[in-house]
């Protein structure tokens, strides 16, 4: 069964401080992953996308890396700020079709 | 300018009502999806359509039934309203279809409160 988990559920940082989200997959055959950063009460953003030659992508102050070996992506914010408060959902690919989504992580920058 | 749009943004509704929710997107895409986002935030696909043609149809009651009159829109119909329908309901459209590495770029989302 294809699965995203991300950890942890919920994140709470000073603003200024870096932080890293997790995402695990089991989702096979592998085609892409992507980040996505929503606002509440918002629609879904687009932050990256990699596919499986790629390990490392940025946007900004948001980097994101791939190990498909072991089926594990991060998501790496530098310099947080008080925009950054969102859900960071995990996306990834199976095939052409095949979209599934994980559960986000919630994060809240704080002064 | 709005690139996928959806209408109402807000609905409450009676239990038994039949509702519809609009959809369009204005970026030439030939792939739209309705996403159904519950209490948990949990994101999952409804339905998607490439050219008007129905692509993926994932298990929903057959009270919902989407339309697609035009490759720029896709509605949304539920009929026989229950407590269960309420969520936020997504559109999104993209280039191609949206597993092969296409941007899929979401609306701004559609509560539905069934009362």
């Amino acid at each position: 069964k294809n699965q995203v988990e991300q950890s942890p559920q919920s994140l709470i940082i000073l603003e200024g401080k870096n932080c890293t989200l997790q995402c695990n997959y089991t989702v096979s055959p592998f085609s892409n992953l992507r980040w996505y950063k929503q606002d509440t009460g918002r629609g879904p953003v687009s932050l990256t996308i990699m596919t499986f030659s790629e390990n490392t992508k940025s946007n900004g102050r948001y980097t994101a890396t791939l190990d498909a070996d072991t089926k594990q992506s991060s998501l790496h914010i530098t310099a947080s700020q008080l925009s950054d408060s969102a859900s960071y959902i995990c996306v990834v690919s199976a095939g052409y079709q095949k979209v599934t989504f994980g559960i986000g992580t919630k994060l809240q920058v704080i002064p | 300018d709005t690139a996928v749009s959806q209408t109402p943004k807000y609905l409450v509704t009676q239990m038994g009502n039949d509702k519809s929710i609009k959809c369009e997107q204005n970026l030439g895409h030939d792939t739209m999806y309705w996403y159904k986002q519950d209490s948990k935030k949990f994101l999952k696909i409804m339905f998607s359509y490439n050219n008007k043609e129905l692509i993926i149809n994932e298990t929903v009651p057959n009270r919902f039934s989407p339309k697609s009159p035009d490759k720029a829109h896709l509605n949304l119909h539920i009929n026989s309203l229950e407590l269960g329908d309420s969520a936020v309901y997504f559109c999104a459209s993209s280039k191609g279809r949206g597993g092969s590495g296409n941007t899929i770029y979401f609306g701004e989302g559609s509560w539905l409160t069934v009362v």
